[in-house]
């Protein structure tokens, strides 16, 4: 079972340089999420998506736009990179609505922005 | 916005002892989830809570659901080396317009030295 897949797991970027990350999920769940993880800060929600056809936006979206292509796959953009987004970045996926329904993430990207 | 504050920020512990770490909330919560985060890795879930007061064990883990719903306490008895990680308290918005979005708290870095 593959789960969540995110891709790549590693990248470097220059300031200002445009970059999107890849996620895909083979639950047929029908929410989807990204985070970011700093140190010392836990993981920040940055953008979600309820079902496929909406998006909204999460506690720190400010220089991300995101695309929920399909049911599976979710992804985030970065228009202009800027160092202050150097973290990793995780997608997950969840059923759907219930308090017994919980999120599964995937391995995380690693992102450094010079 | 919702705050959870977990605490200790980090544990050294010898092989065989018991471990304790919390999250306390600015808000209530209707679930409360605790997750292990290996290096290279995405969280994977150790413990889900639906109700306040419960209490659950995954082998040798167990958490609890406060009363009060603002707060969370998860233990590991006779800790082993491969306990090692950062262990991340969640908690879920599960109805309304949330759709399951989770708040994390800042996690606990455990090392347990054999």
């Amino acid at each position: 079972n593959a789960g969540v897949t995110q891709t790549p797991k590693f990248q470097v970027l220059k300031t200002g340089q445009s970059m999107t990350l890849q996620c895909a999920q083979d639950m047929n769940h029908n929410s989807m999420y990204w985070y970011r993880q700093d140190p010392g800060m836990g993981l920040r929600l940055i953008y979600y998506s309820a079902s496929e056809g909406t998006t909204d936006k999460g506690e720190v979206p400010n220089g991300y736009n995101v695309s929920r292509l399909n049911k599976r796959e979710f992804s985030l953009r970065l228009e202009s990179a800027a160092p202050s987004q150097t973290s990793v970045y995780f997608c997950a996926s969840r059923t759907g609505g219930g308090a017994k329904n919980i999120q599964y993430f995937g391995a995380g990207t690693r992102l450094s922005v010079l | 916005g919702q705050q959870l504050n977990q605490s200790p920020q980090s544990m050294f512990i010898q092989e065989g002892e018991d471990v304790s770490m919390n999250c306390t909330s600015s808000s209530i919560f209707n679930t409360w989830l605790w997750y292990k985060q290996d290096p290279g890795e995405g969280p994977v879930l150790l413990i889900a809570l639906y109700k306040a007061g419960e209490l659950t064990s995954n082998g040798r883990l167990t958490a609890q659901f406060g009363i009060t719903r603002k707060d969370s306490f998860l233990n590991i008895s006779a800790s082993i080396p491969s306990d090692v990680g950062i262990y991340f308290c969640a908690g879920q918005d599960a109805g309304g317009t949330s759709y399951g979005k989770l708040t994390f708290g800042q996690g606990t870095i455990l090392t347990v030295h054999p």
